[in-house]
């Protein structure tokens, strides 16, 4: 596609739910990057994939988050046991890679409500 | 970690006015961007510009890579304008993730 997708747009779960968001990057962009943002704030980096694996996952805030990239391309980022604490919207971007070719480009986000 | 600083925080402007936002950064950095993000959440890229200076349009920045810091210039401001700009930057020992300013936010009025 054009650009970044993601998907759903907007999900609302109860307290204790496991939930799955999915990035879509634009086709031929080996880099993935998961950001948080929470209102009134700037996008927080959570994980970054270069290809299928994880290259930097400092970000994630605890263990109940978890994102893979199985083929190289899709993205999910896992939840579990959701917390009130988690509503926020999340960021997909991606990129060509690092150095020169690093500029990153967003997805539109998902809204996460945890009642 | 490296530290972003925009200024100002809030910025209200008459329709056809200019005005400059300022991105201060603690660290070197290897990559600067600035985004529009648009009242519906969008982040809009404006110019990926880690040195030097680029103009589009009604907008052009100017990065001074030595002295920490980035300029924004939007000229003849329109109402489209409006929202929340953020200066985003890459620690050049940071790994390939954006560290986020704090954004100003913009209004343009009629």
């Amino acid at each position: 596609g054009a650009g970044v997708s993601q998907t759903p747009s907007n999900k609302v779960t109860e307290k204790g739910k496991y939930v799955e968001l999915r990035c879509d990057p634009i086709s031929g962009h080996t880099a993935l990057y998961w950001y948080r943002q929470s209102l009134g704030q700037g996008p927080e980096f959570l994980i970054y994939f270069q290809g299928t694996g994880a290259a930097d996952d400092s970000g994630l805030p605890n263990d109940r988050f978890f994102a893979v990239r199985p083929e190289g391309s899709v993205s999910t980022l896992k939840i579990q046991r959701t917390e009130r604490g988690d509503s926020a919207v999340y960021l997909c971007a991606s990129s060509h890679g690092a150095g020169l070719y690093n500029e990153q480009f967003f997805g539109p986000g998902t809204r996460l409500t945890v009642l | 970690g490296i530290q972003v600083e925009q200024s100002p925080p809030d910025l209200i402007l008459q329709e056809g006015a200019n005005s400059t936002l300022r991105c201060n950064f603690s660290d070197s950095v290897n990559n600067l961007q600035w985004f529009h993000q648009n009242p519906w959440g969008q982040l809009i890229n404006l110019f990926y510009i880690p040195s030097g200076t680029k103009q589009n349009g009604r907008l052009s920045a100017t990065t001074v890579a030595t002295e920490r810091y980035s300029l924004l210039y939007i000229s003849s401001s329109q109402t489209t304008d409006s929202g929340v700009y953020f200066c985003a930057v890459v620690s050049a020992g940071g790994g390939n993730k954006l560290t986020f300013g704090t954004g100003t936010q913009l209004k343009v009025e009629l």
